[in-house]
């Protein structure tokens, strides 16, 4: 079946900091891809999707592009800021059934220290 | 704000008891998704249903059921609950029944005692 797989958590950055957190699929149609992030005490809020190979997403300065022959979708951005602290989330939706939907990563929780 | 509304926001309750949960989809989206998040077992999908019809489950315990009316409000019934079914319970809609970004909630806590 379908499954993400994403990096353990807790991630500790300062502010400024580069970030990454890796996301790697397995799926058995040709899935879109997408990243949730989730505020503490609130829900799910998507930060930014890629529905083919090689597309990137982008959304609030960062960024995941779509990598088929590495099924892999990892997040990025160049200067994390201390509002960035939340939970995120890689998703997949496999559109090869009829069933679309979505299966989630563990969550990579990300502190932002000033 | 995604435009998905649920309530209530909290709930608790005690072992055995029977709760509903109630979730109104963004305005014209006719697919109302739900899932679940727990500690142990992360975030997953029980049901889906489109424009009033099944049309997908998931990891659902035959004690759970849901529904979808006209007006496109769905509700997720909780029964015989036990202390393992607290969790966050989430719905999220799109506009179609097939691709397309789900909108989530902010959730329901329950808290079973």
């Amino acid at each position: 079946g379908d499954s993400v797989t994403q990096m353990e958590g807790p991630v500790t950055l300062s502010e400024e900091a580069f970030l990454t957190i890796n996301c790697t699929y397995t799926a058995t149609g040709y899935p879109s891809l997408f990243w949730y992030v989730q505020y503490p005490g609130e829900g799910l809020q998507l930060l930014l999707k890629a529905t083919k190979a090689d597309d990137k997403g982008s959304n609030k300065g960062f960024e995941a592009t779509y990598r088929k022959e590495t099924t892999s979708f990892h997040l990025e951005k160049g200067s994390v800021q201390v509002s960035d602290s939340a939970v995120y989330f890689c998703a997949l939706s496999d559109r090869g059934g009829s069933n679309y939907k979505l299966t989630f990563g563990k969550g990579t929780l990300l502190t932002v220290n000033p | 704000d995604s435009g998905v509304t649920q309530t209530p926001k909290h709930l608790i309750t005690a072992t055995g008891q029977r709760v509903t949960l109630r979730c109104s989809p963004r305005s014209g989206d006719l697919s109302v998704y739900w899932y679940q998040q727990s500690l142990d077992q992360g975030l997953q999908f029980l049901i889906h249903y489109y424009n009033g019809e099944e049309r997908a489950k998931g990891n659902i315990l035959e004690r759970f059921s849901a529904q979808q009316f006209p007006d496109l409000h769905s509700e997720l019934n909780l029964s015989s609950l036990e202390l393992g079914d607290s969790a966050l319970y989430f719905c999220a809609s799109s506009v179609s029944q097939g691709e397309g970004t789900q909108y989530f909630g902010p959730g329901t806590r329950l808290l079973v005692l």
